[in-house]
């Protein structure tokens, strides 16, 4: 049984491009969220989406966007691109069903460094 | 809002040794789980642990163990007889219980503590 699937795994960019993220979520999984994970620090909730809209979102500007298809899985759109949006990647996909006993399975990742 | 700390940036231990990673956390919902993650260097994070806030038993997995403390607001995390493989860095989440079902929270992370265990 897959878990959840990113690509690419590393990603360089220059600033002010713009940057699409993969995410195919664990089989059976039907939410997929996004965390931001910058070096030294603990990842941060970007957004979630389920049923192919966002559902909530963390404190992240516009530029950050996402999207879902109707096979769950998820793409992360970063637009205009800061030297501090250099980060780890992370995708979680979970089940939302009241009484699931794991939560999250997250991905491992996608490196972007912006330069 | 919620908030975890995780006093702890590195810990170091020789093999063997037991140790206890710290975790302490903050919410004004009366309602909320409490986890702990594994990142090994790959970068995934693995799931180790779930625990609501109606429950306080302590549980044991192997050589993991974990003390969640209500009145202290806090989930501690003990490993003993550490190994290398146990090597990571370890993260304490918390988060409110979702409104639509189990899978629709967000989690709120500590910075994590680097844990390295030397042979």
């Amino acid at each position: 049984d897959a878990g959840v699937t990113q690509s690419p795994t590393h990603l360089i960019k220059t600033r002010g491009q713009q940057v699409t993220l993969r995410c195919s979520p664990k089989s059976g999984h039907d939410t997929v969220s996004w965390y931001q994970q910058a070096l030294g620090q603990g990842p941060q909730f970007i957004f979630q989406y389920y049923e192919e809209e966002e559902r909530q979102r963390g404190n992240f500007p516009d530029r950050f966007s996402g999207h879902q298809f109707p096979n769950y899985s998820s793409e992360l759109n970063v637009n205009a691109l800061l030297l501090g949006d250099s980060a780890l990647y992370l995708c979680a996909s979970s089940l939302d069903l009241i009484g699931e006993s794991e939560g999250y399975t997250f991905g491992s990742g996608t490196r972007l460094t912006v330069v | 809002a919620q908030k975890v700390t995780q006093a702890q940036t590195e810990i170091s231990v020789v093999e063997k040794e037991d140790v206890t990673l710290d975790c302490v956390y903050e919410t004004r919902d009366t309602t909320y789980y409490l986890f702990w993650y594994k990142q090994p260097p790959s970068g995934e994070l693995v799931f180790l642990i779930r625990r609501n806030s109606f429950d306080e038993q302590n549980e044991i997995s192997g050589r993991y163990s974990w003390n969640f403390q209500k009145s202290t607001s806090s989930f501690n995390f003990t490993i003993t007889a550490s190994q290398v493989v146990d090597s990571a860095v370890y993260f304490c989440a918390l988060s409110e219980a979702g409104a639509s079902g189990a899978g629709s929270y967000q989690l709120t992370f500590g910075k994590g503590t680097k844990l390295s265990v030397i042979p």
